[in-house]
Formats: C-alpha cells, structure tokens, sequence
C-alpha cells in the first residue's frame, strides 16, 4: 500500500467547509484512495473513496489530482459531530487483504 | 448496514492469563480482520481470515493466534497476556477486502489493560 502523509491535526469552523489533505506520491496506478474517520472511542467508519475521477456521496467530497500524487476529503458543512481523527489510506484491494492505518488528522470542529 | 460486535467493550486481565475476544459479524462476510490501535502508531493489523478455518499473520502477530470455526465469528486469543499487549483491538469484516464497503464494517473496540 502506498505511503500516506496527513497533517496531524487541522481546526475547522462549525457550518464551514473542512478541507483535509493527504499526500500519496508513490501511489501505485492500480490503487485506490479511501478515507475513514475514527471518532473518539468508537471504530473507524468508511467515508468514500476513489481512484482518478473526483468522488461525491452523501457524507464527503473527494478531490484527486491529476497526477494521483495528492488528494483532499473536503466535508462541505462540518459540524460538532465531525470531530474526528481522519484516515487516508492507499489501498489496491483485490486479494491484498491488509489495511494499513497511519497516524491520520485529527479535525477539530469548533463552535 | 453491517453489525460488527464486539463482546467486550472494557476488559482488564492480570499478566500470564489467557484472553479471548470475540467479534461477531451479521452480513455474511467472508473476510475478517483483528487490529490493534495504540497511539502514535495507528491501526495495525493483527491477524485476518478470508475463510472459516483460514487464517493468515498480519503484521504483528507475536504473542496471538485467532480462531474462526464459523462464518460469523472470529475469535482472537492473547496466549499468556503481558503488559505490552494492553491496547485498544478493533475487529473488523468484509466481503472482499476491508474496504469500499459503504457502512460501517468495524466493531467498536475492546479496550484491554494487562496489569
């Protein structure tokens, strides 16, 4: 899986956009980008993820460079509820079982 | 959506005692996974099984072995537990691989204390 750098942590206003980056350069061309989000004592939850085209669903916003090296989840009205630690990883799937979670961002949504 | 549940949500056992957790799982998947969370380090993963009776070694798997005699269940054993071992384990399904699944597919952790 490819190797993926996260700020550690990021502040973001209540009802505002939170935008979080994540750098990916050695990601492999068959390798998916996938956020989740662990809230505080609970497990990690599955937001979106994609692979060269920009993805959108009901809870998040994905936007992929061009050049796959760098991506943004952007959640467009964060709320308190946001508040979480965020996960990018690099991940082909298929018959690749493992998943491998990095330190990730912890967003902080103020009121 | 999937149900992962997980039996305990707080455990606290004495050094040199054997440990199960249990992970139950409702959707039918195929895949299951063990991890470990501990601060500053992430997820990391245990064990996985991609059948019953099939196990595989992630990336720490010294001092556990697993069990998975059903579909549905998916045990984790601390052999003699130590100190070392007090953590925060997350156990996880999925159909394919532990991923794309819109849902939640992870349990919501077993916080064990080795004293």
């Amino acid at each position: 899986d490819a190797k993926t750098t996260q700020p550690t942590s990021m502040d973001c206003a209540e009802g505002r956009a939170a935008n979080l980056p994540c750098n990916h350069s050695t990601i492999s061309g068959n390798e998916y980008v996938y956020w989740y989000r662990q809230i505080h004592s609970q497990g990690p939850q599955y937001i979106i993820h994609g692979l060269k085209n920009n993805e959108t669903n009901e809870m998040a916003s994905l936007i992929i460079t061009e050049d796959r090296k760098s991506s943004t989840l952007i959640l467009p009205h964060a709320t308190l509820r946001d508040t979480a630690v965020y996960y990018c990883i690099g991940h082909s799937g298929g018959s690749n079982y493992k998943l491998t979670f990095g330190k990730g961002t912890l967003l902080t949504v103020n009121p | 959506d999937v149900k992962v549940t997980q039996s305990s949500r707080y455990l606290v056992k004495r050094t040199g005692e054997k440990v199960f957790l249990e992970c139950v799982q409702d959707m039918d998947h195929e895949n299951m996974f063990w991890y470990r969370q501990d601060p500053g380090l992430g997820l990391r993963l245990i064990y996985f099984s991609y059948d019953v009776k099939m196990k595989e070694k992630g990336d720490i798997p010294e001092g556990y072995s697993v069990s998975r005699e059903k579909k549905e269940r998916f045990s984790l054993i601390l052999e003699s537990a130590s100190t070392n071992q007090t953590s925060m384990y997350l156990c996880a399904s999925s159909r394919w691989a532990p991923t794309p699944q819109k849902g939640d597919t992870f349990g919501s952790g077993t916080r064990l204390t080795v004293v």
